[in-house]
């Protein structure tokens, strides 16, 4: 199992373009999530998905969206990209039900200039 | 209400000696209490957590004390190693609620250093 995967690793940004960044388990879990983490804080939820078709804001959503079309698959969408958006971002899934533990991918560090 | 505060920032032992990591929560409806581990350029991983039905759980070198009528839990690394230098970060949720997802709060985290 390959776990929790984010494509890409690193990007630079301008202000104003978009982009989407990429999270994919392969665990059959249910509960998938995207925090950021900004540097020496903490991590902080974005938007959260109990299933496919369900997604619910978290903490800091604004300037992000995403969508759950697959048990699979929680892309995070940015629109206008802004300097307050660089931040390395996580995505993490888990069982859901019966299983509270969240698996975290490796991150994508994203700078917008 | 939804605040988990963790002290200190950072804190530098000497191998052998013992790390302690504090949080204290807000929220009576947090249910459960895991403490992540990250190492640079990774995430986080699940080092250990508690429920609030126990005051105390221990796996190897690491311990979680955990005091309800404070809302207060630690971390305790025990004979502190080289290799336990990480940033620890502790956080709780709702686990009773389905609709809550299962989210977590996040201290702020703390970055250990343990000198060899």
């Amino acid at each position: 199992n390959a776990g929790v995967t984010q494509t890409p690793k690193f990007r630079i940004l301008k202000i104003g373009q978009s982009m989407t960044l990429q999270c994919t388990q392969d665990m059959n879990h249910n509960y998938m999530y995207w925090y950021r983490q900004d540097p020496g804080m903490g991590l902080k939820l974005i938007y959260y998905s109990v299933g496919a078709g369900i997604t619910d804001k978290g903490e800091v959503p604004n300037g992000y969206n995403v969508s759950r079309s697959t048990t699979e698959d929680f892309p995070l969408r940015l629109e206008l990209a802004a300097p307050s958006q660089t931040s390395v971002y996580f995505c993490a899934s888990s069982k859901g039900q019966g299983g509270n533990e969240q698996f975290f991918g490796p991150g994508t560090r994203l700078t917008v200039l | 209400q939804q605040q988990v505060k963790q002290s200190p920032q950072s804190l530098i032992v000497q191998k052998g000696g013992i790390s302690i990591i504090n949080c204290a929560y807000e929220n009576t409806a947090f249910d459960y209490f895991p403490w992540y581990q990250q190492f640079p350029g990774k995430g986080p991983a699940l080092l250990i957590a508690i429920r609030p039905d126990v005051s105390e759980k221990k796996e190897g070198r690491f311990t979680i004390s955990f005091n309800k009528s404070a809302k207060q839990f630690s971390l305790h690394i025990m004979d502190s190693q080289p290799g336990d230098s990480a940033t620890y970060f502790c956080a709780a949720s709702m686990h009773h609620s389905s609709a809550a997802g299962n989210k977590l709060t996040f201290g702020g985290g703390t970055r250990v250093l343990v000198k060899p």
